[in-house]
């Protein structure tokens, strides 16, 4: 079976970092995918690891190990429209990806 | 930027009921998916399609769903005989590889 953790919830200040872990424990592993979903709204592609190691993209970055299962989306000088839902997904076999519950980070001013 | 877009946004219907959900995805993109997300729960994979037919489903997608890609730019899902817990946010996703997958909008289905 698959199972996607991550915390339920996460505040944060304005201007500051924000890191959300996701461990996976999956029966295959063909990469690891963070979306950012506002209410309401679709989730929103932000990166996708396949490799062990940090991929930065401006003020996020997204870090993978295979050998642990975790990842984790850094989120860097925070602010207010950032509050939304952090999606960790995997990718487990063939292309379906499977979601986390995801992490709703609230940012404070 | 190119985007998948869906129609319609909104959807309501009767228990019973066939429900035809509609996309497009981003054009050169080979890869295409259905996902829903029942209100405050996750994200589920419904089904993919590659190449004209279906390369993946779920345990969700049962006999009562269908997709098809009647032309070369559409792609769609058919709910039958909807039920009440087949409300939901339903999401088409499409990728022009492994590393992507993009999201529509959604259409938000209400079962009455």
């Amino acid at each position: 079976g698959q199972n996607i953790d991550q915390p339920t919830e996460m505040t944060a200040t304005e201007g500051a970092i924000v890191q959300i872990n996701c461990t996976y424990q999956t029966s295959g592993f063909n990469g690891l995918f963070w979306y950012q979903q506002h209410a309401g709204e679709a989730p929103t592609f932000l990166s996708y690891n396949v490799l062990d190691g940090l991929e930065e993209k401006g003020r996020f970055s997204s870090f993978l190990s295979r050998s642990k299962g975790y990842s984790y989306l850094l989120l860097k000088e925070l602010q207010m429209k950032d509050s939304a839902s952090y999606l960790c997904a995997v990718k487990a076999a063939g292309n379906k990806l499977t979601f986390g519950g995801g992490t709703r980070v609230l940012v404070k001013p | 930027e190119p985007e998948v877009t869906q129609t319609p946004s909104h959807q309501v219907t009767q228990m019973g009921q066939e429900v035809i959900l509609r996309c497009v995805p981003i054009s050169n993109h080979l890869y295409f998916y259905w996902y829903r997300q029942i209100l405050g729960q996750k994200v589920e994979f419904l089904v993919s399609f590659y190449n004209n037919e279906i390369s993946e489903k779920s345990e969700i997608f049962d006999d009562q769903f269908s997709v098809e890609r009647p032309d070369g730019s559409n792609f769609t899902l058919k709910i039958r005989s909807t039920k009440l817990e087949d409300s939901a946010m339903y999401f088409c996703a499409s990728g022009g590889g492994a590393e992507t997958q993009y999201f529509g909008p959604g259409t938000r289905l209400l079962v009455l």
